[in-house]
């Protein structure tokens, strides 16, 4: 069985500083992880994903995760907080090979507040 | 942007009442899903469909059915709307190429008095 916990709720940054969402996850097989974005009254939308090779993923809007087999974890983190950011995050993890039906389980979400 | 359509976007109904939301999508993709999002408990799985007239149970099914009888078009039915129903509903979709990311539409706040 495939879970994921995300750390924080909530999470408030200064504009300019370190974003840092954690993300730890569990799966009986080698895993594919995703980071899901979500403006308010929006849907999901995929900001990066892990699926084989480099651990350290780049996504859009300057945002990164590094895939850390040994420690079970995909932080995604960004150097500098902008207003724009201001969203609720997801972490996913699916044990679904590409191609097929994907069971994808989603974290319960991170919301990133940036204060001016 | 994937071409996802969810309608209605907003809908009230009251309790005992039969509600069918529609997700629509114009990338024929093989796979599609309907997931429901609550404070503290993330996305949730309701049923999702690998083809015309395939489909099967997520993880919270009860109370709730599909139908998807073209590619493009997946409802999802409360047969008897409940208060616990009340939630966010979004449709997503996958292909059946090698890729394994899911696009998801706008979604569809129900709310169940």
């Amino acid at each position: 069985a495939q879970s994921v916990t995300q750390l924080g709720s909530h999470v408030s940054v200064s504009e300019g500083a370190l974003v840092l969402l954690r993300c730890n996850y569990s799966s009986s097989v080698p895993p594919y992880l995703f980071w899901y974005v979500q403006y308010p009254n929006q849907g999901l939308q995929l900001l990066l994903k892990y699926t084989t090779g480099a651990t350290l993923v780049k996504g859009i809007n300057g945002f990164e995760a590094e895939f850390k087999k040994s420690e079970t974890s995909f932080h995604l983190t960004k150097p500098s907080a902008h207003m724009s950011d201001a969203a609720e995050y997801f972490c996913a993890v699916s044990d679904s090979p590409p191609g097929g039906y994907q069971k994808v389980t989603f974290g319960i979400g991170t919301k990133l507040q940036v204060i001016p | 942007d994937a071409g996802i359509t969810q309608s209605p976007r907003h809908k009230v109904t009251e309790t005992g009442t039969p509600v069918t939301l529609r997700c629509h999508q114009t990338e024929n993709h093989r796979y599609m899903y309907w997931y429901r999002q609550d404070p503290g408990h993330g996305l949730r799985l309701i049923h999702y469909s690998y083809g015309v007239k395939d489909t099967d149970k997520g993880e919270v099914s009860d109370g709730y059915s599909v139908s998807r009888s073209k590619t493009e078009d997946f409802l999802l039915t409360l047969e008897s709307a409940t208060s616990s129903q009340t939630s966010v509903y979004f449709c997503a979709i996958s292909p059946s190429s090698s890729t394994d990311t899911q696009y998801f539409g706008p979604g569809t706040r129900l709310t169940v008095l």
